[in-house]
């Protein structure tokens, strides 16, 4: 079955930086555009990033634009997501997330379990 | 960007009754519409697709429906474990979240 794992979180300084990661397994990491998807505490997800199944296209958000760079290894199964220059507004935990098709509009069929990264001084 | 809206933001309803879950798009997004269920500390639960396609193992009682931008969860009998957050998702242009509807025991 699908699994998506995360890791990478932690606790780090306003304007410094993290590194998430993401294994994926039980289907083709290579054929599907993957996502990270965020949640801040008490709110609903915000859409981060995307990157497509080839590793040539990827989008943000405007709230991490120019700061976050996703990037994934297909011969690692893995994705990940750079965070830099990180403010208390990024304190969420972070999914990464599985398009649903391989092509076309997609929603987000599976989830990882999630880590958590906090901004603090 | 497609901001969604739902309401109520909670629900009480007690165990075995109807629950009615209300969710808006600032435009149109056809049909390209979810639900997911996340209870405390955990992921988002995908439950409806397509606007009303039920995910698989997702039990008869959750059915969705609506389209444009009125769409709308239904939950027939509420069971104990239904008690948890509803988010909506869009996924028509780009990707955007309601903020929820919590569904709490009466």
């Amino acid at each position: 079955q699908v699994q998506l794992v995360e890791s990478g979180g932690g606790v780090v300084q306003p304007g410094r930086s993290l590194r998430l990661s993401c294994a994926a397994s039980g289907f083709t990491f290579s054929s599907y555009d993957m996502h990270w998807v965020r949640q801040a505490p008490g709110k609903g997800p915000e859409w981060v990033a995307v990157m497509s199944y080839d590793g040539n296209s990827k989008y943000y958000g405007d709230s991490v634009k120019g700061r976050f760079t996703i990037s994934r290894d297909n011969s690692k199964n893995t994705l990940y997501l750079q965070m830099n220059t990180l403010g208390h507004e990024d304190t969420a935990v972070y999914y990464c997330a599985k398009g649903s098709a391989a092509t076309g509009t997609y929603y987000f069929d599976h989830w990882g379990q999630g880590t958590l990264a906090t901004v603090s001084s | 960007e497609i901001v969604m809206t739902q309401s109520p933001a909670t629900l009480s309803v007690s165990p075995g009754e109807r629950a009615t879950l209300s969710c808006r798009a600032s435009q149109s997004v056809s049909s390209n519409l979810a639900w997911y269920q996340q209870k405390p500390g955990q992921a988002p639960r995908l439950l409806i697709y397509g606007a009303s396609t039920r995910a698989t193992g997702i039990p008869a009682r959750f059915s969705g429906s609506g389209s444009g931008t009125e769409f709308t969860l239904t939950i027939s009998s509420l069971q104990s474990e239904d008690f948890a957050v509803y988010y909506c998702h869009q996924y028509n242009n780009w990707w955007t979240f309601g903020q929820g509807t919590k569904v709490e025991i009466k």
